[in-house]
């Protein structure tokens, strides 16, 4: 079982739509990152967020945290195809500091 | 400035062989940390190495071994190879206890 459930795991879209993906867990983390992985290389770090019930915003992306730190979302205003690539969700876990990783959404943008 | 460099960038070998993948981490970290990315999952810890020492370790069998050198760069050994080690092996390196990894392309695995 994932201790972090992606949701959705595969989204295609159109250029200039909306989108949101989500990070699920039963667990309390006491960090969230939220990472952009393209094919041929590895994850890069796009955020990380710490508080319950904080929200970050990176440009067109906005990173929420669940109030009880066990949930977050990435939701990217008017997509662009630079934005396609295999979006992960990294916990920290609040207990032994363990770090956990999601499956990932992989995100397609069609120009 | 060099980021996180691995090598092989790819590598094919048959059931039963051994393997030794190479990470030199970005310059000024000292800690380095190994995933396995099998396709369609996310990242999963393998270990970590710190000071030459391994730190803290994933659920992962005793085949999968490591080691980091005085200059900090470490290898991911495997031996007695399986079909299902076929992944992307991720390299990721900080500084210190730091939460903020710097991730490598990977080392592509394909075992016949």
């Amino acid at each position: 079982t994932q201790l972090l459930e992606q949701s959705p795991q595969f989204l295609s879209i159109q250029e200039g739509e909306n989108l949101t993906v989500y990070c699920n867990s039963s667990s309390v983390f006491s960090s969230l990152q939220w990472y952009r992985q393209e094919p041929g290389e590895g994850p890069v770090l796009l955020v990380t967020v710490v508080t319950g019930g904080e929200v970050k915003k990176l440009k067109r992306l906005t990173f929420q945290f669940g109030d009880a730190r066990k949930d977050s979302s990435l939701h990217i205003t008017a997509a662009q195809p630079g934005d396609t690539g295999l979006y992960l969700c990294r916990g920290r876990g609040s207990t032994l500091g363990r770090l956990y990783f999601g499956r990932g959404t992989q995100l397609t943008v069609w120009p | 400035d060099a980021g996180v460099t691995q090598s092989p960038t790819h590598l094919i070998k048959t059931r039963g062989q051994q393997v030794t993948l190479r990470c030199s981490p970005k310059s000024g970290h000292d800690t380095v940390s190994w995933y396995q990315q099998a396709l369609g999952q996310g990242p999963q810890f393998i270990f970590q190495y710190y000071e030459e020492e391994e730190r803290q370790r994933g659920n992962f069998p005793d085949r999968f071994s490591g080691h980091q050198f005085p200059n900090y760069s470490s290898e991911l050994n495997v031996n007695a190879l399986l079909l299902g080690d076929s992944a992307l092996y991720l390299c990721a390196s900080s500084s210190g206890g730091r939460n903020e990894q710097f991730f490598g392309p990977g080392t592509r695995l394909t075992v016949l």
